[in-house]
């Protein structure tokens, strides 16, 4: 079978660093992605991990270890607009077939 | 900037009714996509087409079909609308690439089933 794992729910601190974990089990894995979903919106593509390693995009890092099946999310210098949920998701086969995570609700408190 | 479009923000329909959710795009993207969305449950896929007329399953296709007769428009028809399929119902298209992960939604339709 196939399954991606993250926490339900994160707490941070305005200005500080959180982590978004996620782990997968998958055949025919292809590459990771992050996505964002404030309230009400639409999700909206952050960053993808086709190797291992890390890519970082302003305040946004993504990594991936294959070798672990886990990647994470590192979300730097914290604002209140980074409140939304975030999804991991899964390209099996080829970059465009994805699986979506049940996603992370990251709340900032000032 | 890449549009994606759907034709209703909220839609109401009566159980057993037939519902259509039209989806659109201007960005010449081959791949489309149909999701839900339940609250704890994640975006599920329900029907993808990586071309005109060329349509393949997702994780959840009971009780749904699509349709793709123009490269830029994306259905999904609910044959006969059950309570169960209350949901949020986005689309999304990507390019057909080595960038197709990148996929773009659309504001989503929320649909209820009474």
């Amino acid at each position: 079978g196939q399954s991606l794992e993250q926490p339900s729910e994160v707490t941070a601190v305005e200005g500080a660093i959180v982590q978004i974990n996620c782990t997968y089990q998958t055949s025919g894995f292809y590459g990771l992605s992050w996505y964002q979903q404030h309230d009400g919106g639409a999700p909206t593509f952050l960053s993808y991990n086709g190797l291992d390693g890390l890519e970082e995009t302003g305040r946004f890092s993504s990594f991936l270890s294959r070798s672990d099946s886990y990647g994470y999310l590192l979300l730097q210098e914290l604002q209140m607009k980074d409140s939304a949920s975030y999804f991991c998701a899964v390209s099996r086969g080829s970059a465009s077939k994805i699986i979506f995570g049940s996603g992370t609700r990251l709340s900032i408190r000032p | 900037d890449v549009k994606v479009t759907q034709s209703s923000r909220y839609l109401v329909k009566r159980t057993g009714e037939k519902v259509f959710l039209e989806c659109v795009q201007d960005m010449d993207h081959e791949n489309m996509f149909w999701y839900r969305q339940d609250p704890g449950l994640g975006l599920r896929l329900i029907y993808f087409s990586y071309d005109v007329k060329m349509k393949e399953k997702g994780d959840i296709p009971e009780g749904y079909s699509v349709s793709r007769e123009k490269k830029e428009r994306f259905s999904l028809i609910l044959e006969s609308a059950s309570t169960n399929q209350t949901s949020m119902y986005l689309c999304a298209s990507s390019q057909g690439t080595s960038r197709g992960y990148e996929q773009y939604f659309g504001p989503g339709t929320r649909l209820t089933v009474t």
